[in-house]
C-alpha cells in the first residue's frame, strides 16, 4: 500500500520532444505528489509538485498531469533540452508525524541534441 | 545559506567497520531525514526526525542508528558495517510546517563496504 510505480526506467528523447514519465500509486492518504530531478553527483531537487484536488499543473515546460480516480500522475517535459537530461523521481508523502515521502523507483532520461 | 551539507563526500569501510555520517542544515527546520540510494530503488527513507531529541524508523531502519541533539544536525551511524550497506546516502531536511511537503536534499555521501 506504500508502493509509488514508475515508468518508464529509462527513456531516451530527441531535442524538442516531448517527455513523458508515469507514477502509479496506492494509498489513498498521500495528499502530496512531488517530482524531484536529480543530476549525476547531486541530491535530488524539488522540480514541480501537485496536491490531489487540482487536476494539471504547470511551470513553464514542465506539467504534472494528476487523475486521483485511476491514482495515477505523469509529469510531461515538453520541448526537451539536452539539459534536461537527469533522473525524474516522481513521490508521494502525507504529513502524518512527519511528511513521509514515498520515491519512486526513478526514470533516467536522455536528450539527444 | 548553505542548505543541507553532509560530511564525509567518500568513504571506504571493511566489513566489521563503524562510522557516523553527519548532516547539518541551517534553515532551521523541524523535520529530517536520512536516505539511501541504490540502483533501480530509488529513495528509500532509513530515519527520520521530528523535533530536537527525537527520532523514527523508516523503511528500512536495521543496521542504522541515528541521534538528533541539535536541531540542525541529524548523525546517521553504523555499528557494524556490512557490503549490504554499499550506497549513496543523502539527508534531507523540511520546515515541518503545515501543507509544505517539499524536501530540501544534500550533495549525499558515497559509502563503500568493502
Amino acid at each position: 500500500q506504500q508502493q509509488v510505480k514508475q515508468s518508464p526506467q529509462s527513456l531516451i528523447v530527441q531535442k524538442g520532444g516531448i517527455s513523458i514519465i508515469n507514477c502509479a500509486y496506492e494509498n489513498t492518504a498521500f495528499d502530496y505528489f512531488p517530482w524531484y530531478q536529480q543530476f549525476p553527483g547531486k541530491g535530488p531537487a524539488l522540480l514541480i509538485a501537485i496536491r490531489p484536488d487540482v487536476s494539471e499543473k504547470k511551470e513553464g515546460r514542465f506539467t504534472i498531469s494528476f487523475n486521483k480516480s485511476a491514482k495515477q500522475f505523469s509529469l510531461h517535459i515538453m520541448d526537451s533540452q539536452p539539459g534536461d537530461s537527469a533522473t525524474y523521481f516522481c513521490a508521494a508523502s502525507v504529513n502524518t508525524g512527519g511528511f513521509k515521502t514515498i520515491f519512486g523507483a526513478g526514470t533516467r532520461l536522455f536528450v539527444k541534441a | 545559506n548553505a542548505g543541507v551539507t553532509q560530511t564525509p563526500k567518500f568513504r571506504v569501510l571493511k566489513t566489521g567497520q563503524s562510522m557516523t555520517l553527519l548532516c547539518a542544515q541551517d534553515m532551521n527546520h523541524e523535520y529530517m531525514y536520512w536516505y539511501r540510494q541504490d540502483p533501480g530503488m530509488g529513495l528509500r527513507l532509513i530515519h527520520y526526525s521530528v523535533g530536537e531529541g527525537t527520532t523514527a524508523k523508516g523503511e528500512v531502519p536495521d543496521g542504522y542508528n541515528v541521534s538528533r541533539l541539535k536541531k540542525q544536525n541529524f548523525l546517521l551511524g553504523l555499528e557494524s558495517a556490512a557490503p549490504s550497506q554499499t550506497s549513496v546516502y543523502f539527508c534531507a531536511s523540511n520546515p515541518g510546517l503545515a501543507g509544505v511537503g517539499t524536501q530540501y536534499f544534500g550533495p549525499g555521501t558515497r559509502l563503500t563496504v568493502l
